[in-house]
């Protein structure tokens, strides 16, 4: 089976510091890995993926996540936080099968 | 081009009645799925659908039944509404990777929200 723990439910930056929201998975199998965004009324949208390629993947808006296997986490980066970056980002993994299993999300606030 | 559809945007039911949402996928897509988000959650796994047929569920009861067209939209029927159905229910859209019979990324709809009272 597969699981997600997303650390912090809320995180407050302010608008040009770094930002971490960490995530913990458990799987089965080797992961796929996603983070996607959701802003307020919106639907999802994915921000980047790993699927066993390289560890460090590069994602939309200057975002960025680390496999770490020995450590079960794909923790998401952003070097600057953006006021547009204000929403609720879910970490999400899909293993031996084709459902997605999400976390509970963290809610970024971005202080100006 | 277009990306995932649903209708309607928002919908009010009351309690044991029944209720049908649409979605059409990402054109060049072939498989969607369904998840129900409730406030404050995150997104749950309904099913998917791939070829006409139901071909994952989750933890879900009989009274949440899909369909897919030839077409590769979609509907989702729930009947005898509960109070606890009301969620925002989100289809997702993905294309079949046919080395591995796995789907490949899923692409969100911006969503139906449904209220039952």
């Amino acid at each position: 089976a597969q699981s997600v723990t997303q650390l912090d439910s809320h995180v407050s930056v302010s608008e040009g510091t770094p930002v971490l929201l960490r995530c913990n998975y458990s799987s089965s199998y080797s992961p796929s890995l996603f983070w996607y965004v959701q802003h307020p009324n919106k639907g999802l949208q994915l921000l980047l993926k790993y699927t066993s390629a390289a560890t460090l993947v590069k994602g939309i808006n200057g975002f960025e996540a680390e496999f770490k296997k020995s450590e079960t986490s794909f923790h998401l980066t952003k070097p600057s936080a953006h006021m547009s970056d204000a929403a609720e980002y879910f970490c999400v993994v899909s293993g031996g099968g084709n459902k997605l299993v999400f976390g509970a999300g963290t809610i970024l606030r971005v202080k100006s | 081009d277009a990306g995932v559809t649903q209708s309607p945007t928002h919908l009010i039911k009351t309690r044991g009645q029944q209720v049908t949402l649409r979605c059409s996928p990402k054109s060049g897509h072939d498989t969607v799925s369904w998840y129900q988000q409730a406030l404050g959650q995150g997104p749950q796994f309904i099913f998917q659908y791939y070829e006409e047929e139901e071909r994952q569920r989750g933890n879900f009861p009989d009274r949440f039944s899909g369909h897919q067209f030839p077409n590769y939209s979609s509907e989702l029927n729930v009947n005898a509404l509960l109070l606890g159905d009301s969620a925002l229910y989100l289809c997702a859209s993905s294309l079949v990777n046919t080395g591995t019979g796995y789907t490949d990324t899923q692409y969100f709809g911006p969503g139906t929200r449904l209220t039952v009272l």
